[in-house]
């Protein structure tokens, strides 16, 4: 099994700004990936971290608005850059296994 | 795009009662998955049925894959007070490179 830890756990930034949260594995994974949830809804996939190369981004979400970055095997970082009110959300990282997908405690970004 | 739809969005039921959660899905998949999340905090991985399983057991949990319509059923059984929380279906499609896709969730309040 994989223990993640995400930092900060939670933030209240002003809109405008930018905030970059960090995710670390306890052993090395392959991929790992990075999800929001807003307030009341669903996980939404917004990309997949990947080692060594740009992180593949899915439709909605764009590289200059959520920079990836992944140096290596056990760590991540997702940046959420010029923030608005809507950005405010839980966001996670998360890796898979055989058996289950591991994840982050989420960390809860509220932008005023 | 996100996929998976589930039903019903809400469910009220008295402790000791079944309550039985269903999800779809749209293409196909190596596994399915269920979590749960209280309160907005962190997902708790439930069970994980494969694309050529049927049924699954785990303690009051039991999990039901239709392939043929691409449809998944939670039951839980004796429910207790603490089951209140949000329930999410997870799809790990082909060829996706282990990334899940969630269903939109139901939310169940057990009450004592």
């Amino acid at each position: 099994s994989a223990v993640i830890s995400q930092k900060p756990s939670r933030d209240i930034c002003q809109r405008g700004t930018s905030l970059t949260i960090q995710c670390q594995v306890d052993s090395q994974v392959t991929m790992m990936f990075w999800y929001r949830q807003q307030p009341g809804q669903s996980l939404t996939l917004i990309a997949t971290a990947n080692q060594g190369s740009e992180a593949t981004y899915e439709s909605g979400f764009v590289i200059d608005k959520f920079p990836i970055s992944r140096p290596n095997l056990t760590f991540s970082t997702l940046t959420v850059s010029n923030m608005s009110p809507e950005d405010s959300s839980i966001y996670l990282c998360s890796a898979p296994s055989p058996k289950e997908q591991f994840f982050g405690p989420g960390t809860r970004l509220t932008v005023l | 795009s996100q996929q998976g739809e589930e039903d019903p969005q809400a469910l009220s039921i008295q402790e000791g009662e079944n309550a039985t959660m269903n999800c779809s899905y749209k293409t196909s998949i190596n596994n399915l998955q269920w979590y749960r999340q209280n309160s907005g905090r962190g997902l708790v991985h439930l069970i994980l049925i494969r694309s050529n399983e049927r049924e699954k057991h785990s303690g009051r949990l039991r999990v039901t894959l239709d392939t043929s319509k691409k449809s998944s059923s939670l039951l839980i059984t004796a429910s207790r007070a603490a089951d209140t929380a949000s329930y999410f279906c997870a799809t790990d499609g082909h060829n996706q490179g282990g990334k899940l896709i969630f269903g939109q969730g139901t939310e169940l309040s057990v009450k004592p």
